[in-house]
């Protein structure tokens, strides 16, 4: 009974490829979010959607698209993948905004 | 923006040891939330803790949010508590996010 489930676990793959990673929350939550963590264990916000609708977008490339087709669902889209995109991605989400956020397991992504 | 400051930056400790891990901040600020990240990379959230004092278990937090700090305390550490202990604040002013410190790296020794 994950509360937020993300997919896949690890990705490895080349530059220049387009990767997506899903992610899904049975909490019943509102709010959604993409953070990205560096090798220094470093956590940044990339995006925050509540009820489907993108309230948050910090500085990335516009090479990442997030998409949320339903408030249950935040899925990350990466185009043209360079090496600086290799981290672990987590997808968290929290009941309304600033309630306390929940976290998946993250995703590595390794680019070669 | 708001800065966020953790101190120890690494700590180790022997097991049954407790220990006080603090966050400083730059302003004022309406959510303030701790998180432990384990070997395993998965993000714990532990406390909420905008101001006043919770418990739970061996873990206690306190936020003073007008003197801008909060501190996390373990007590009776285990081997299990291991890993990153982050702090993390938002100003709930529209969609602020949350700002995450550098984290504590906590190691208990058996």
């Amino acid at each position: 009974d994950t509360a937020v489930s993300q997919t896949p676990k690890y990705l490895v793959t080349q530059m220049g490829n387009d990767k997506s990673i899903k992610c899904e929350q049975n909490l019943g939550h509102d709010t959604m979010y993409w953070y990205k963590q560096d090798s220094k264990k470093f956590l940044k916000i990339m995006f925050s959607y509540n009820n489907k609708e993108l309230i948050i977008n910090e500085t990335v490339p516009n090479r990442f698209s997030p998409k949320s087709p339903d408030k249950a669902h935040l899925n990350l889209h990466i185009n043209s993948l360079e090496l600086g995109d290799s981290a672990v991605y987590f997808c968290a989400s929290s009941q309304v905004r600033q309630a306390p956020q929940h976290f998946g397991d993250g995703t590595r992504l390794s680019i070669l | 923006g708001i800065q966020v400051e953790q101190s120890p930056p690494d700590l180790i400790l022997q097991e049954g040891a407790n220990s006080t891990l603090r966050c400083n901040f730059s302003d004022s600020v309406n959510n303030l939330q701790w998180f432990h990240q384990n070997p395993w990379g998965q993000l714990i959230n532990l406390f909420y803790i905008p101001s006043g004092t919770k418990q739970n278990g061996r873990l206690s937090a306190t936020t003073v949010a007008t003197e801008r700090y909060s501190l996390l305390y373990i007590s009776s550490s285990q081997t299990t508590d291991s890993g990153v202990y982050f702090c993390a604040v938002s100003q709930f002013t529209g969609n602020t996010p949350l700002v995450f410190g550098k984290g504590t790296r906590l190691s208990v020794i058996a």
